[in-house]
């Protein structure tokens, strides 16, 4: 079973705009993950998040965590072209298992 | 050269065929794992293994099975292939429970 929801499913932005993506998962967690895929290749690890942690950013990339609504964000900012790609969250929990939700579609008009 | 690698990276087969779709990776991880996915939906794993002799069912191991051959190595098979085993498949490793490296996938396609 999926682990969550990603919210929205599809995203169209323009270039130069901010890209947020949502993730809600379902039971505790250690980290949460966001990978990122270009259409049917396969997933790059873009940054995690640990349990205790509330905000983490790497470049253009800012992760949020709540994890008292077991929820997190990924905001985009100044997107490109080359962002166009799907984002999915993923969640380790404890058991060397990474559980995956179902992913946004991310496309940025030139 | 790429940390994980799939062959083949395309098959297209018949229902009642044995398929194995192989993996190979050089990060040195004891960690290996299979996951499948299917158009709009995120990975569903299928099975994992922590070292040579830790091999466990995913959420939707049912119709596959696997071998690891070596540290390096994880292969999956599809017995006896059905149209609905049609996905991409994904092999991947980690050496830590903050990072996964995936292969390119296996578009396999049962007609």
């Amino acid at each position: 079973s999926q682990q969550g929801e990603e919210d929205p499913q599809a995203l169209s932005i323009q270039e130069g705009e901010n890209a947020t993506m949502n993730c809600s998962y379902k039971t505790s967690i250690n980290n949460l993950q966001w990978y990122r895929q270009n259409s049917g290749r396969g997933l790059v690890h873009l940054i995690l998040i640990r349990s205790n942690e509330r905000e983490k950013h790497s470049g253009r990339l800012r992760v949020t965590l709540d994890t008292s609504k077991k929820s997190s964000s990924l905001l985009i900012t100044a997107s490109r072209a080359a962002d166009t790609a799907s984002y999915f969250c993923a969640t380790e929990g404890g058991s060397e298992k990474l559980v995956f939700g179902k992913g946004t579609k991310l496309t940025v008009n030139p | 050269d790429a940390d994980v690698t799939q062959t083949p990276r395309n098959r297209i087969t018949k229902t009642g065929k044995r398929i194995m779709l192989e993996c190979s990776q050089t990060k040195g991880h004891d960690r290996m794992y299979w996951y499948r996915q299917d158009p709009g939906l995120g990975l569903q794993l299928i099975y994992y293994s922590f070292d040579v002799k830790d091999i466990n069912k995913g959420e939707i191991s049912d119709g596959y099975s696997v071998s690891r051959q070596a540290q390096a190595k994880f292969s999956l098979s599809l017995e006896s292939a059905i149209p609905n085993q049609t996905a991409l498949y994904f092999c991947a490793t980690s050496g830590n429970r903050e990072r996964w490296y995936f292969g390119p996938g296996t578009r396999l396609t049962v007609l």
